[in-house]
C-alpha cells in the first residue's frame, strides 16, 4: 500500500460545513495527489503537491484547497461542503515505478 | 499526456487468459504504458508498466507493439477475483508526473 493512510475512511457532513481529509504517508515521497471518483466520471485529479508548501491545481479544483506543511501529510479541505462534493476521495503518491493509491475516503454531504 | 482508447467491457471465462487491448496512437517517445485495475470501491491497484519491451510480473504480462501505438494486458489464468475495471494509462518519464485516467474496461470473469 506504499505506506498511505487516509482519514477518515467515511464521513457524513452537512452542506455548508468545512471538512478536511487527511492523507498520511510514511515513506518520504515527494509527490502526492488527491483524486475524486464519481459514477460516470472515473478518477479526476483535484490537486497535487510536489513538495512541502508546493501545490498545484488539477482538473477539478474548484471548491477545494490543499496544504502540505510536512512531507508526510497532504490535507484536502472543502471550505463549505456542497452536495456535489459527495464522492469517494483517493490520495496517491508517486514513485519512479508508478503512482500508488490509498484506500479512499467516502464523503457524503447532506 | 497521450490519450488511450479501451473497449468499455469484456467477458472472460474463469481459468482462461484475459486479453485487454489498449490503443495509444499518439504516445510519445518518453511515455510509458501503465496498467491499473480497480476492484469495486477500492483504490486503484498498480499492475504493470512498460516502455517498449514486453514485460511480465506475477500478476500479468504486457505486450507492446513495435510501433508502440497499442498494447495488450494479459491475465494468463483469470479468476473471479480479477473482475474489475482495468485502466490503460500513458505517463511520461518525468518523476512525479500525474496519472490521467480514462473510462477503462470493465472485465467480467465468469464461471
Amino acid at each position: 500500500d506504499a505506506g498511505i493512510t487516509q482519514s477518515p475512511r467515511h464521513k457524513v457532513t452537512e452542506t455548508g460545513t468545512p471538512v478536511t481529509l487527511r492523507c498520511h504517508q510514511t515513506e518520504n515521497h515527494r509527490y502526492m495527489y488527491w483524486y475524486r471518483q464519481d459514477p460516470g466520471h472515473g478518477l479526476r485529479l483535484i490537486h497535487y503537491s510536489y513538495g512541502v508548501k508546493d501545490t498545484d491545481k488539477g482538473e477539478v479544483s474548484d471548491g477545494y484547497s490543499v496544504s502540505r506543511s510536512k512531507t508526510e501529510d497532504f490535507l484536502l479541505t472543502l471550505e463549505s461542503a456542497t452536495s456535489s462534493q459527495t464522492s469517494v476521495y483517493f490520495c496517491a503518491i508517486s514513485e519512479v515505478s508508478g503512482v500508488f493509491f490509498g484506500q479512499g475516503t467516502r464523503l457524503t454531504v447532506v | 499526456d497521450a490519450k488511450t482508447t479501451q473497449p468499455p467491457s469484456m467477458d472472460c471465462a474463469e481459468g482462461r487468459a484475459a486479453n485487454l487491448p489498449c490503443n495509444h496512437s499518439t504516445i510519445s517517445g518518453n511515455e510509458y504504458v501503465y496498467w491499473y485495475r480497480q476492484i469495486h470501491s477500492q483504490g486503484p491497484q498498480y499492475i504493470i508498466h512498460g516502455l517498449k519491451n514486453n514485460e511480465t510480473n506475477e500478476m500479468a504480462s504486457l505486450i507492446i507493439t513495435e510501433d508502440r501505438k497499442s498494447s495488450t494486458l494479459i491475465l494468463p489464468h483469470a479468476t473471479l477475483r480479477d473482475t474489475a475495471v482495468y485502466y490503460c494509462i500513458v505517463r511520461s518519464m518525468e518523476y512525479g508526473n500525474k496519472l490521467v485516467f480514462g473510462a477503462g474496461t470493465i472485465l467480467r470473469v465468469k464461471s
